[in-house]
């Protein structure tokens, strides 16, 4: 059954802690991944993309890497303007999308 | 650009009335999906439109159908809602030419009483 597994649920981090969020997957055929970013009360905005193992992004505090079989989104010295509810989705075959359930990230001042 | 536009923002219905949710994109993609996001479910995707004319189920279907009204306007309908069908709804448009970088609206939320 294709899935994609986000951990942990909820981080919280004091200002400057760096750290890291997972996506794990077993979608085959994977197309793409993408990571999304979701304040409360609004729609996902988009961060990456990646598609090939090996792959990495990177905007401002933000870097994404790509494995096989998983995902992360690291985290260098956040602020608290980062704090959000961080998804992650994959393309299988086609146009269909799995989404993960999502990072709950607080950054405490 | 407006992006994703999505009305209405906020419905209250009774169980079995019907609704059409609008969504409108600006940006000349070609594809575009309607996704349902539940507490501790994820988005999960409901139809999607890879273009103009075409319009395919995704994970959970049920009780919903789509018009592809153009290019621009992709619509869901609701002919008889029930209370399982609260939730947000999300609206999210893609190129579509190998590059399927999603960009969503800012939601509908639903409740059905």
């Amino acid at each position: 059954e294709d899935q994609v597994t986000q951990s942990p649920e909820a981080l919280r981090l004091q200002e400057g802690e760096s750290s890291s969020l997972n996506c794990s997957y077993t979608v085959s055929g994977l197309r793409g991944l993408f990571w999304y970013r979701q304040d409360p009360g609004k729609g996902p905005e988009f961060l990456f993309t990646l598609y090939s193992a090996g792959e990495e992004k990177e905007k401002e505090r933000l870097k994404a890497t790509l494995t096989k079989k998983e995902s992360f989104l690291h985290i260098t010295a956040p602020k608290p303007e980062d704090s959000a509810t961080y998804l992650c989705a994959v393309q299988g075959p086609g146009n269909q999308f799995y989404f993960g359930t999502g990072t709950s990230l607080t950054v405490i001042p | 650009n407006a992006g994703v536009t999505q009305t209405p923002k906020f419905q209250v219905l009774k169980t079995g009335q019907s609704m059409t949710l609008q969504c409108a994109q600006d940006m000349n993609h070609n594809s575009m999906y309607w996704y349902r996001q539940d507490p501790g479910m994820g988005l999960r995707l409901i139809y999607y439109s890879a273009s103009e004319g075409t319009t395919d189920k995704g994970e959970v279907p049920n009780g919903y159908n789509v018009s592809r009204l153009n290019k621009r306007e992709f619509s869901l309908r609701l002919e008889s809602a029930a209370p399982s069908q609260t939730s947000v709804y999300f609206c999210a448009s893609s190129a579509g030419t190998h590059q399927e970088t999603q960009y969503f609206g800012p939601g509908t939320r639903l409740l059905v009483l």
